[in-house]
């Protein structure tokens, strides 16, 4: 089946250095995502991207942080001056149809420490 | 604003003892209703799409509904295997709004 895949899975940064997450959402999906989640909270919405745009984005995602899809695969987060309170798991999502009419698949996220 | 509770935030069953999760959403013309499962160190993983009231789901002991104001996840007899957090999630114009989950130990 096929599957969201999130590179790295564990990224320790320390406090002000740049960090890119990166995901490659299943192939024929259009629709791509960010979610954190800090330790034992919710799911939180940061981004949503379609056609080389962003679609939607939260209030924590301010300037420090920045999407990309480079080619036809990847889809990067950047956050370009981590901060203490960045530390949490970030999600990768991508869903085949927009506004609710197919589900999101996750993939297994890449944790983030910040020191 | 759309918003999702979900209820109980915690749960412990004896293996076999039935239960229901609650989620209830207000949102401005529901477009779905999604429930995932989430293990710990795990990217959610879906489960259900309900779209309408009245529709149900079912996996192996699992059993979605839904009405005009909330969905029912059931879980029938469950087994040790089925603890994880439970979350649903209502979609936005572009993006999808999870609740804080419910976490489900089952006890063997």
């Amino acid at each position: 089946e096929p599957e969201v895949t999130q590179t790295p899975s564990h990224q320790v940064t320390q406090m002000g250095q740049e960090v890119i997450l990166r995901c490659v959402p299943i192939s024929n999906h259009l629709y791509f995502y960010w979610y954190r989640q800090i330790l034992g909270q919710k799911v939180e919405f940061l981004v949503s991207f379609y056609n080389n745009e962003i679609s939607e984005k939260s209030e924590i995602f301010d300037d420090q942080f920045s999407v990309e899809r480079p080619d036809g695969s990847n889809f990067t987060l950047k956050i370009r001056s981590t901060k203490l309170e960045d530390s949490a798991m970030y999600f990768c999502a991508s869903s085949e149809l927009g506004q609710g009419n197919s589900p999101l698949h996750f993939g297994n996220g890449t944790r983030l420490t910040v020191t | 604003e759309d918003q999702v509770t979900q209820s109980p935030e915690a749960l412990r069953l004896q293996e076999g003892e039935s239960s229901s999760l609650n989620c209830s959403y207000t949102v401005s013309g529901l477009r779905g209703l999604f429930w995932y499962r989430q293990d710990p160190g795990k990217g959610p993983e879906f489960l259900f799409t309900l779209y309408s009231a009245g529709e149900e789901k079912e996996k192996e002991r699992l059993k979605a509904t839904l009405t005009k104001k909330e969905s029912f996840l059931h879980i029938t007899a469950p087994k040790p295997e089925d603890s994880a957090t439970y979350l649903c999630a209502v979609p936005g114009t572009y993006k999808y709004i999870f609740g804080t989950g419910t976490r489900l130990k089952v006890l063997a």
